[in-house]
């Protein structure tokens, strides 16, 4: 059964850098059959998709973010990556990561992580 | 960008009654629609992929229909776990949008 689970600061300043870690159980992140990504909400709000990452490097990400975003596949450990630059309070949100042998839906799901944009 | 919009925003139900969600999107998806069920404080569970395929150990109760631009979401007879929030997500693109969610709530 696939696990997925999120880590990173809570809080992060505004035009500072996110950044978010999920850590992959149950299957290889570098594995050929599975679809990376991530997908956020803000406070209230209805879901966002920030984008997605597919072993051997293929990217896709959400128009409005794309400027900001880089998601990357760990080498050493078995996880995946989120960065997403010059944030502002606008990008207070859980985050979530996710991942799926299909390229067009998630099944699995970490259980979401809060980061707030704040000074 | 493919926009997603989903009706009605919130509504309010009875247990056992039967409920319908739209979800429209703003150009020919095919049947790439997914719709999702979200709990308070949990991540969003898939329901049903490809427009009208139930995924395994989800009741028969839910069913989905459409393509093209037009897609339903039916709960033939509402439970009490089913009061939750909706997304419709389409992937006909590489760039995936979700609608902005239908809460159920309790009549």
């Amino acid at each position: 059964q696939l696990q997925l689970q999120e880590s990173g600061p809570g809080l992060v300043k505004p035009s500072e850098t996110l950044s978010l870690t999920c850590t992959v159980s149950g299957a290889s992140v570098s594995s050929s059959t599975y679809y990376w990504g991530w997908v956020r909400q803000p406070p209230g709000k209805g879901l966002e998709w920030i984008g997605s990452i597919y072993y051997g490097g293929s990217t896709y990400y959400n128009p409005s973010l794309k400027s900001r975003v880089t998601l990357s596949v760990g080498l050493s450990k078995n996880q995946f990556s989120l960065r997403l630059s010059s944030v502002t309070v606008a990008d207070t949100a859980v985050y979530y990561c996710a991942g799926d042998t299909s390229g067009y839906y998630y099944r699995y799901w970490g259980q979401g992580t809060l980061v707030t944009v704040s000074s | 960008d493919i926009q997603m919009t989903q009706s009605p925003s919130s509504l309010s139900a009875s247990v056992g009654d039967r409920v319908t969600i739209t979800c429209r999107a703003s150009q020919s998806i095919s049947n790439y629609l997914n719709w999702y069920q979200q709990k308070p404080g949990k991540a969003p569970k898939l329901l049903i992929d490809a427009a009208s395929s139930l995924q395994s150990g989800v009741p028969s109760r839910f069913s989905g229909s459409g393509s093209g631009t037009d897609f339903t979401l039916t709960i033939s007879s509402l439970q009490s776990e089913d009061f939750a929030t909706y997304h419709c997500q389409q992937s006909y693109s590489t760039t995936w949008t979700f609608g902005q969610g239908t809460k159920v709530e309790i009549k």
